[in-house]
């Protein structure tokens, strides 16, 4: 049973605009959320993060939205830029006993930002 | 500062081959993880350890054995390489509480 849904494989934009990667979650034991990227040949870098105490987390660019009544995330890429173009990786931790340090990932999200 | 670095970065096995990838942090980390990663499938963890001494299992850790040779390295051994076991490994760690890990930047493994 998948823990963590990116339910979009592929996103195409244009390069200024806005990007917005969706994230599902079904565990409500989930209480730290993740976005990675990762460029092709590379191993995934760590891009912004949120508490389940918190809705929205920025960072320059980056934005993270959490609505954990619906159980769902979202990450803003404003605006966007061609080196934004890799896969998204949405990922979620959840503090039940041993396991509060386990990351469960998502399928991920190709994000291609054309010029 | 290397972080964390996985050896060998590609590797072409024939099946029945037995091969250890290795993994080493210079972080000072406790828990370290294997995952691998497959097209549509996302990252999967194999095993991981949650600090010196402990190993366990992850969601597909069939075919795989590790060892956390002490706090820095933490090795993911195939016994019996299968067709099914191609794809890209990736290491990580991570210290405990809300952070997010740091991963290597992957083994290619092709089993033919």
């Amino acid at each position: 049973d998948q823990q963590v849904k990116q339910n979009s494989p592929s996103l195409s934009v244009q390069e200024g605009r806005i990007s917005i990667l969706n994230c599902d979650y079904t565990n409500s034991m989930f209480d730290y959320f993740l976005w990675y990227k990762k460029y092709p040949a590379e191993g995934p870098t760590f891009l912004i993060s949120i508490s389940s105490i918190k809705d929205k987390n920025e960072d320059g660019r980056f934005t993270v939205f959490l609505n954990k009544s619906a159980k769902h995330l979202s990450l803003h890429i404003v605006p966007s830029q061609p080196g934004d173009s890799a896969v998204y990786f949405c990922a979620a931790k959840g503090n039940s006993g041993g396991s509060n340090y386990k990351l469960t990932f998502g399928k991920g999200t190709l994000l291609t930002v054309n010029p | 500062n290397a972080g964390v670095t996985q050896t060998p970065k590609f590797q072409v096995l024939k099946t029945g081959q037995s091969m250890t990838l290795q993994c080493a942090q210079d972080m000072n980390h406790n828990s370290m993880y294997w995952y691998r990663q497959d097209p549509g499938m996302g990252l999967r963890l194999i095993y991981y350890s949650a600090s010196e001494g402990t190993t366990d299992k992850g969601e597909v850790p069939n075919g795989y054995n590790v060892s956390r040779l002490n706090k820095r390295e933490f090795s993911l051994r195939l016994e019996s390489a299968a067709p099914s076991q191609t794809s890209v490994y990736f290491c990580a760690s991570s210290i405990e509480g809300n952070y997010g890990y740091t991963f290597g930047s992957g083994t290619r493994l092709t089993v033919v």
